[in-house]
């Protein structure tokens, strides 16, 4: 079984330009979350998408945004970059129905995204 | 108070000995508890999870609970140099929530 993809996985951007970034969960998986990591934060909580709906949401400003598709694919967004935005950011995949079984998370291999 | 505290270390361990990684927690709704390693550079992959008071095994890892004290452990028993890396650990009650991870580095 393929495990979750993210594109792309280097970025570099500009202060002030946009982002998207890509995730594709493991097949039958319907949660996927999305993380910011940085070396002095650790893990960051962004969003959590479940069957299309913004289902838990971090504390991150409205530059940071998501979707999911109905194929359960998810994109992520972060508008007007800034240079602390430089981070890897993580996509993650569960079935999401409740339960540890259901409820554990596999990463994708990350995006990392270089702001100059 | 951070929803998950872990000791940032770094934690060093001869090859062969056990390696003790402690994680404490603040939300006593927790329902599920995750271990992740990540390697330099690498994403995190799951370890192992354990949702009932007690211990846990998995070949070479142990993942104790206790609920009553907040606390989850991980041990790794015969430490081997492949076991060097971040080991993460994970809360889930409506959401995720990840400590910041215990460096672990196994001594040849």
């Amino acid at each position: 079984k393929a495990g979750v993809t993210q594109t792309p996985r280097y970025l570099i951007k500009t202060r002030g330009q946009q982002v998207t970034l890509s995730c594709s969960p493991i097949s039958g998986h319907r949660s996927v979350s999305w993380y910011q990591q940085t070396p002095g934060q650790g893990l960051q909580f962004l969003f959590e998408y479940f069957s299309e709906t913004q289902r838990n949401k971090g504390n991150f400003p409205g530059r940071f945004s998501g979707r999911q598709f109905s194929n359960s694919r998810s994109e992520m967004n972060v508008s007007t970059l800034e240079l602390g935005d430089s981070a890897l950011y993580l996509c993650a995949s569960s079935w999401g129905r409740g339960g540890p079984d259901t409820d554990t998370q596999y990463f994708g291999p990350g995006t990392r995204l270089t702001v100059l | 108070q951070k929803e998950v505290e872990q000791n940032s270390g770094p934690l060093s361990v001869p090859e062969g000995a056990i390696a003790s990684l402690n994680c404490t927690y603040s939300d006593r709704g927790s329902q599920s508890f995750f271990w992740y390693r990540q390697y330099s550079g690498k994403s995190p992959e799951l370890i192992m999870f354990i949702y009932s008071n007690g211990d846990k095994e998995d070949g070479r890892f142990t993942a104790q609970l206790n609920k009553a004290s907040q606390y989850v452990s991980l041990l790794i028993r015969d430490s081997q140099p492949s076991d060097s890396a971040t080991y993460l650990c994970a809360v889930y009650g409506n959401q995720f929530y990840f400590g910041t991870g215990t460096s672990l580095t196994v001594i040849p």
